[in-house]
């Protein structure tokens, strides 16, 4: 089954302790991408990758990192976590660069709270 | 600044009546817009789209209409059923399409039986 998934689904920590949320694609897509839904706000970007190698930051990408060292996977990184990086996230693919009319796909989400 | 806004956080409407989701923008860059579904504990899902040099799109039950001088479009649901039940996001893309779409607040919708 053609499907974005991510880990952990549900995720409490405390300010400061890096944590790593996976995001892994089984559809060969080139362009991966990080949200953040915030109430009120939608949907933001924080970081994007057009290819392996090649990553970009969106419009919130501070306190985060990517890497893109394989083509299916695109983890995104809290190195020190704080309470406003509480959110539910979201990893999303597609076939190739967003926007035009690229569908883009997107995994069940990860709720992390931050204490 | 949100350059795509949805300004009604939610709608009800009666099973089998039309449902109306607004959604405005600011930049006329944009040249396609977007609407997905999103049920609880998922992702969004693509629903339709529509390209900045055309006024209507149809897909089965839903029409999206595009108003450009008025930078506003909306999508039609006609008619409503309960499985519509969502918050729907309303998105654009620019025309240089580096960066990812840029998403509306939301509209819950939930349609009574």
């Amino acid at each position: 089954e053609a499907q974005v998934t991510q880990n952990p689904r549900y995720l409490i920590t405390v300010t400061g302790k890096k944590l790593t949320v996976t995001c892994s694609q089984n559809m060969n897509h080139e362009y991966m991408s990080w949200y953040r839904q915030d109430p009120g706000l939608g949907l933001r970007q924080i970081y994007y990758s057009m290819n392996v190698e090649v990553t970009d930051k969106g419009d919130v990408p501070e306190g985060y990192k990517v890497s893109r060292k394989e083509k299916r996977n695109f983890p995104l990184i809290l190195e020190s976590p704080s309470p406003n990086q509480t959110s539910l996230y979201f990893c999303a693919s597609s076939l190739s660069r967003a926007g035009g009319n690229e569908k883009l796909f997107f995994g069940s989400g990860t709720q992390l709270s931050v204490l | 600044d949100q350059q795509v806004k949805q300004n009604s956080p939610s709608l009800s409407v009666q099973e089998g009546r039309i449902s109306i989701l607004n959604c405005d923008y600011t930049n006329s860059m944009f040249d396609y817009f977007l609407w997905y579904k999103k049920y609880p504990a998922e992702g969004p899902t693509f629903l339709i789209s529509i390209s900045s040099i055309k006024d209507k799109n149809e897909d089965g039950r839903f029409t999206v209409f595009l108003n450009k001088s008025a930078k506003h479009l909306s999508l039609h649901i006609v008619p409503s059923q309960p499985g519509d039940s969502a918050v729907y996001f309303c998105a654009a893309s620019g025309a240089t399409g580096r960066r990812a779409l840029t998403f509306g607040s939301g509209t819950r919708l939930q349609v009574q039986p």
